[in-house]
């Protein structure tokens, strides 16, 4: 099974900030996705990224807030921008391996 | 597209009791079904998934969930419940589309009474 880890685990930021999280992943993975969970809520999608190409976003999600890189096979970064205290959430980057998807434990994000 | 409904955010059972945790999901391609456990300020883990082959699914911890198709229907349940089983429990489905985006219902929180 992959093994997915995300760094940082925690962080606590200024609003009007931004916070590049990083995904990295044990094997190689054509696709990657970020999801984000609001307190007390469940996931939602917000982009899938492939290597070499734009990440697609869900309806809801842009590319200005939430930029995304896919420079290989094994990484992806996902930027929360200009951050406000809505964005306090757990964001979660995952891979799928022969039809599961597997998830880092996640970045709880605290915006101030 | 995909797209999955739990109902009941919040079920709660007595100790010993049988768990049930609905699931009904929404797909225009065969789906895969996947139940995820969540315990307070812990990552996802998963309990059960079907792909395909036998509808009858068994999981970790004693959990199993019943593929029907003609119901649209992937219910979770556990013949007695235990007080280690209180958490929020997702149903998420996912199919291909050049890699498996997962899309995931809103959660149902499982009490478990002593």
């Amino acid at each position: 099974s992959a093994v997915i880890s995300q760094k940082p685990s925690r962080d606590i930021c200024q609003r009007g900030t931004s916070l590049t999280i990083q995904c990295q992943v044990d094997s190689q993975v054509t696709m990657m996705f970020w999801y984000r969970q609001q307190p007390g809520q469940s996931l939602t999608l917000i982009a899938t990224a492939n290597q070499g190409s734009e990440a697609t976003y869900e309806s809801g999600f842009v590319i200005d807030k939430f930029p995304i890189s896919r420079p290989n096979l094994t990484f992806s970064t996902l930027t929360v921008s200009n951050m406000s205290p809505e964005d306090s959430s757990i964001y979660l980057c995952s891979a799928d391996e022969n039809t599961e998807a597997f998830f880092g434990q996640g970045t709880r994000l605290t915006v101030v | 597209a995909q797209s999955v409904t739990q109902l009941g955010s919040h079920v709660s059972v007595s100790e010993g009791a049988l768990v049930l945790l609905r699931c009904n999901y929404s797909s225009s391609v065969p789906p895969y079904l996947f139940w995820y456990v969540q315990y307070p300020n812990q990552g996802l883990q998963l309990l059960l998934k079907y792909t395909t082959g036998a509808t009858l699914v068994k999981g970790i911890n004693g959990f199993e969930a019943e593929f029907k198709k003609s119901e649209t229907s992937f219910h979770l349940t556990k013949p007695s419940a235990h007080m280690s089983d209180a958490a929020e429990y997702f149903c998420a489905v996912s199919a291909f589309t050049g890699g498996f985006k997962t899309i995931f219902g809103a959660g149902t929180r499982l009490f478990v009474k002593a």
